[in-house]
């Protein structure tokens, strides 16, 4: 069946480093891809989504890239802030209707 | 637009007893979704409806649970004897089925704790 692998976290960064956490698929056909955030004590939120091969989703700083011949959605930003600590979830939709989320990936960000 | 709303927050109730959580979707939105998440795990699909319609169930659903959207507005779910297993975040989400995008919008969730 479908599923989603993240990288393990915690991930620690100090503030203004470069981020990455990866994010890899597995599917049939052509699923949609989104990554979801969920900053403490707060619901999931979308951050941002691609739904065909080499679309780029971004927001707020952030992008990834929907790259279907290595079967990656990885996320990056290229600073990050203390604000943007919390939890990021890598997720797929195919032809159903729910979503097939990973483990979640925690950030934590020092200045 | 207010969000998605779930009731209550926070269930603690004691193994055996029923439990019955609610959710508010965004006003418009025709498609509804139950999801639980366990610690340290992403959320896991449970249910799907569109309008009022239960068109998805996954076999996570055991019979112990039901789901229901009367006229196609809020949801319920309901546990009958709760074990400890069941002890997680129950999550809903909503979106409306546009062409463009089918985004869905999740609310706070129940935390519920079995004794």
């Amino acid at each position: 069946g479908d599923s989603v692998t993240q990288m393990e976290g915690p991930v620690t960064l100090s503030e203004e480093a470069f981020l990455t956490i990866n994010c890899t698929y597995t599917a049939t056909g052509y699923p949609s891809l989104f990554w979801y955030v969920q900053y403490p004590g707060e619901g999931l939120q979308l951050l941002l989504k691609a739904t065909k091969a080499d679309d780029k989703g971004s927001n707020k700083g952030f992008e990834a890239t929907y790259r279907k011949e290595t079967t990656s959605f990885h996320l990056e930003k290229g600073s990050v802030q203390v604000s943007d600590s919390a939890v990021y979830f890598c997720a797929l939709r195919n032809s159903g209707y729910a979503l097939n989320f990973g483990k979640g990936t925690s950030l934590l960000v020092t200045p | 637009d207010t969000g998605v709303s779930q009731d209550p927050r926070h269930k603690i109730t004691k193994r055996g007893q029923n439990v019955t959580f609610r959710c508010d979707p965004i006003s418009e939105h025709n498609r509804l979704y139950w999801y639980r998440q366990t610690l340290g795990q992403g959320p896991e699909f449970l249910t799907y409806f569109q309008n009022e319609a239960q068109l998805e169930k996954s076999r996570l659903l055991s019979d112990r649970f039901s789901a229901e959207r009367p006229k196609g507005s809020f949801s319920t779910l309901e546990i009958q004897r709760t074990e400890q297993g069941d002890s997680a975040m129950y999550l809903c989400a909503s979106s409306i089925n546009l062409a463009s995008t089918d985004t869905q919008y999740f609310g706070p969730g129940t935390r519920l704790t079995v004794l």
